[in-house]
């Protein structure tokens, strides 16, 4: 497809329990993005990777997040251990652009619920 | 924490009438966004102003900047049930190690229209 794709889309995960969350930006894209969204609240910055490398983790909540970009295309977030307060979207964004960002490109998101 | 903060938190207004949101914002930016979002999907792009630009327009969008008051507003003229949706705005920080930019999103404003 042409757009942000993250999967899964919906995910219910036992607390304790590991989780991944993938995201395939569109091709060619050079940035990404991560954020984490509350119910009724704004994007929360998470991540940002240029090309493979990770260049700010400032917005990981805890050692418990972490996420890769290995060959500077897919991307994963990865929790661990999760607990009820990860409960939220995940967004994935992705732009061509890797100096100023003039438009970021959403997945629909994956929603995790920590049961 | 997140960059920017929208006001009202929600608006409801008759169809065909205008709505305006406003965007406060904390740190120099290069640029300002705003993003649309439908419930339970991505975000997406609306219209991008400059730093050095004052207003701009996009069909039935108006935004206005203020740096020194570091505020923005979104105007949606003759607005349509199909504008309900919530509204955020997005600054650029510079990450000042490689020139990069990340995107920071304020709380966002839900708008709805009745038809």
């Amino acid at each position: 497809g042409a757009g942000v794709s993250q999967s899964p889309r919906y995910k219910v995960a036992k607390r304790g329990q590991d989780v991944a969350l993938r995201c395939d930006p569109i091709s060619g894209h050079v940035s990404l993005f991560w954020y984490q969204q509350a119910l009724g609240q704004g994007p929360e910055f998470l991540t940002y990777f240029q090309n493979e490398a990770q260049l700010d983790k400032s917005g990981l909540p805890s050692d418990r997040f972490f996420a890769e970009r290995p060959e500077g295309s897919v991307s994963t977030l990865k929790i661990q251990r999760t607990q009820q307060e990860d409960s939220a979207v995940y967004l994935c964004a992705s732009s061509h652009q890797q100096g100023r960002i003039t438009e970021a490109f959403f997945g629909q998101g994956t929603r995790l619920t920590v049961v | 924490s997140q960059q920017g903060e929208e006001d009202p938190q929600a608006l409801s207004i008759q169809e065909g009438e205008n709505a305006t949101m406003n965007c406060s914002y904390k740190t120099s930016i290069n640029n300002l966004q705003w993003y649309r979002q439908n419930s339970g999907r991505g975000l997406v792009h609306l219209i991008l102003i400059r730093s050095n630009e004052r207003e701009k327009h996009s069909g039935r969008l108006r935004v206005t900047l203020d740096t020194s008051k570091k505020s923005s507003s979104l105007l949606i003229t003759a607005s349509r049930a199909a504008d309900t949706a919530s509204y955020f705005c997005a600054t650029d920080r510079r990450f000042d190690q490689t020139g990069a930019n990340n995107l920071f999103f304020g709380t966002g404003t839900r708008l709805t229209v009745i038809p």
